[in-house]
């Protein structure tokens, strides 16, 4: 099994709602990531999981929130999102640290935030 | 330091040409670089990938060549058909800090019938 598995695929949300990305991976990778990505533009790293610790947050607003529940679950929390948050949010993961090898990456998450 | 700078932005071919995408980087502490191809409303997906210790790398129809000391690497498409209509996105990373991948800013090709 060579997937990572988001949902939801699309999500409209309004500025007050709060709503969460769901991502999965089963092939025993230790870390996670979660990605931005605007259209015609390359993914955007957002936060980077290692072995369930958040190791990297790219300065991202608080109004983004994630989580790592256990070594194959990663969610983004979302609350008092913006228009401009509008885009694709993609979910990967790798073996780890130190370890060179490819990012796997989910279909993505198309959020809209009207 | 940390950019991967990625040209041309934009690419049109016919069937059966050569496509090439070119890459270059500053940080030399980079050693690990890939090649993702992303297709409208999919995540991208590892092509091909590439060590500094190597030359040249082939698998199917891609390519990658790679200058160490012009610190720069390109992909060739052989014989490119209308299928490999996509964005194509060069990145680089350290191996010791696998987790920081920087991507290039993509190259939207497409290869016409």
């Amino acid at each position: 099994d060579t997937e990572v598995t988001q949902t939801p695929k699309h999500l409209v949300m309004g500025m007050t709602n709060k709503k969460s990305l769901k991502c999965e991976q089963h092939m025993g990778h230790r870390a996670m990531y979660w990605y931005k990505q605007k259209a015609k533009k390359p993914p955007e790293l957002m936060f980077v999981y290692s072995y369930e610790k958040l190791s990297i947050n790219e300065s991202v607003p608080s109004r983004f929130s994630p989580e790592c529940p256990n070594s194959s679950l990663l969610n983004l929390h979302l609350h008092a999102l913006q228009p401009e948050d509008s885009a694709l949010y993609l979910c990967a993961s790798s073996q780890g640290q130190g370890v060179s090898g490819e990012l796997f990456f989910g279909e993505g998450s198309r959020l809209t935030v009207l | 330091q940390q950019q991967v700078k990625q040209s041309p932005q934009s690419l049109i071919v016919q069937k059966g040409g050569i496509p090439i995408i070119n890459c270059a980087y500053e940080n030399t502490a980079f050693d690990y670089f890939p090649w993702y191809q992303q297709f409208p409303g999919k995540g991208p997906a590892l092509l091909i990938a590439i060590r500094p210790d190597v030359s040249e790398k082939k698998e199917g129809r891609f390519t990658i060549s790679f200058n160490k000391s012009a610190k720069q690497f390109s992909l060739h498409i052989m014989d490119s058909q209308p299928g490999d209509s996509a964005t194509y996105f060069c990145a680089a990373s350290r191996v010791l800090n696998g987790q920081n991948f920087v991507f290039g800013p993509g190259t939207r090709l497409s290869v016409l019938p």
